[in-house]
């Protein structure tokens, strides 16, 4: 099972800053098969990011991701009011698909 | 639009079973493309994926919860349902239904989510 660990575990931030998130896997994940997902409180969390980089529909472009490996980043290029939440990695390039524990960004 | 609604008690009592339902609507369950399946989340904890079936009834389970998990699917009701014996506290949990695109021939990313419905193990 490959396991997926996030930092910071918080991020504290103003509007308008950027958010660097990292997710490191224990082992490489098959063909960055990285995602991610936000998720606000009270709801459930949302795609954002597959492929490591693609975007899913509707995400705005001030939310990249890249990398490779066992490394990976979620980056928010400048943070809207609704960007404040808690992000997932998650890896599907083997089973089970697994996520990691989260990083949870909150306004300074 | 796609919707799933989970639906079940929240309730359950220690080493009893926990069963759930998730009813699809605004698309087939029946689609060739898609898997559908169970995420948990414990309170205040971070996302465990349970399993997927697809529609022929196919079933991928995690390692870590399949000797006490079963998911079935009704094509004909457009559900699914997941089963969960001999629960703990620990499986104290908001449930969530999702469906699932699949990567290599297995459900990997998770694109639609229900609103999740929280069990609560407790005598």
């Amino acid at each position: 099972e490959i396991v997926l660990t996030q930092s910071p575990a918080t991020l504290s931030l103003s509007p308008g800053e950027g958010a660097t998130l990292s997710c490191r896997a224990s082992h490489s994940v098959s063909s960055s098969y990285l995602a991610w997902y936000q998720q606000k409180p009270g709801q459930a969390p949302r795609l954002l990011i597959y492929d490591t980089s693609s975007r899913a529909t509707g995400v705005p472009d001030r939310f990249s991701g890249s990398g490779s490996g066992t490394d990976f980043t979620l980056t928010i290029s400048r943070l809207e009011p609704e960007d404040f939440a808690v992000y997932y990695c998650q890896q599907y390039g083997s089973s089970p698909r697994t996520f990691g524990p989260g990083t949870k960004v909150d306004i300074k | 639009q796609l919707q799933l609604q989970e639906s079940g008690p929240g309730l359950v009592k220690p080493s009893e079973t926990l069963s759930l339902t998730c009813t699809v609507s605004g698309g087939s369950i029946s689609s060739s493309s898609y898997y559908w399946g169970w995420i948990r989340q414990p309170p205040g904890k971070g996302l465990e994926w349970i399993g997927s079936i697809y529609y022929s009834g196919s079933t991928y389970y995690n390692p870590s919860l399949k000797s006490r998990v079963t998911i079935s699917v009704d094509t004909s009701k457009s559900q699914f349902s997941l089963k969960l014996t001999s629960v703990t506290a620990t499986d104290t949990a908001v449930y969530y239904c999702v469906r699932a695109l699949g990567y290599g021939f297995y459900p990997s990313l998770f694109d639609y989510w229900g609103q999740g419905t929280l069990v609560t193990v407790s005598s």
